[in-house]
């Protein structure tokens, strides 16, 4: 198993540009997440997912939207990018019932100049 | 309103010595998961520990235990015979609802 994989690991942005972050798990996880972490900072969400074709906000979810049309692929698309969207992106995953520990991805660096 | 809180930005601590870091939070829920997550310099996130709310007995994973005071609503990581390589940022986190809230971290630093 891969895990979850995230794209790409690095990117430079210039102000007003758009991008799509991709992220993949492969372990048939049900839930799937979006969290951006600033420096100094815990991890904050952006999006989650129940399951495809089913996605719901988080604590900071402008700026950004979500689809997630297969179990496995839950990308995150950034329109018109601002300075305020430099951050570290990590996509998570978990399975159903009572397991909450979410397995993360290696994250995105994205800087908006 | 969940609240995760970590009250101690840095720690350092030699090795083979033991270091606990502190995690307190709130939540109006009865039952609850908390976890330990560790981020070396790599950045990626690992699970250390998990501790559920309704067990008592406090969890280990070898050199990792806690020390959980539900009605404290505190939840502190115990590291024993630290290890240049747990150098890394810590962080605590409570399930809320479907996602998980985290305090802002500790950065603990193993010295030789």
């Amino acid at each position: 198993n891969a895990g979850v994989t995230q794209t790409p690991k690095f990117r430079i942005l210039k102000i007003g540009q758009s991008m799509t972050l991709q992220c993949a798990q492969d372990m048939n996880h049900n839930y799937m997440y979006w969290y951006r972490q600033d420096p100094g900072m815990g991890l904050k969400l952006i999006y989650y997912s129940v399951g495809a074709g089913i996605t719901d906000k988080g604590e900071v979810p402008n700026g950004y939207n979500v689809s997630r049309s297969t179990t496995e692929d839950f990308p995150l698309r950034l329109e018109l990018a601002a300075p305020s969207q430099t951050s570290v992106y990590f996509c998570a995953s978990r399975p159903g019932g009572g397991a909450y520990e979410q397995y993360f991805g290696p994250g995105t660096r994205l800087t908006v100049t | 309103a969940q609240t995760v809180t970590q009250s101690q930005p840095e720690m350092s601590v030699q090795e083979a010595e033991t270091v606990t870091l502190s995690c307190t939070y709130d939540t109006s829920e009865s039952n609850y998961y908390l976890f330990w997550y560790k981020q070396p310099p790599s950045r990626q996130m690992i699970l250390v520990i998990r501790q559920e709310a309704y067990k008592q007995q406090n969890a280990t994973e070898n050199r990792f235990s806690v020390n959980f005071q539900k009605a404290a609503k505190s939840f502190s990581l115990k590291i024993s015979d630290s290890q240049l390589g747990d150098t890394a940022m810590y962080f605590c986190a409570l399930n809320s609802g479907y996602a998980l809230n985290f305090g802002k971290g500790t950065s603990l630093l193993v010295t030789p």
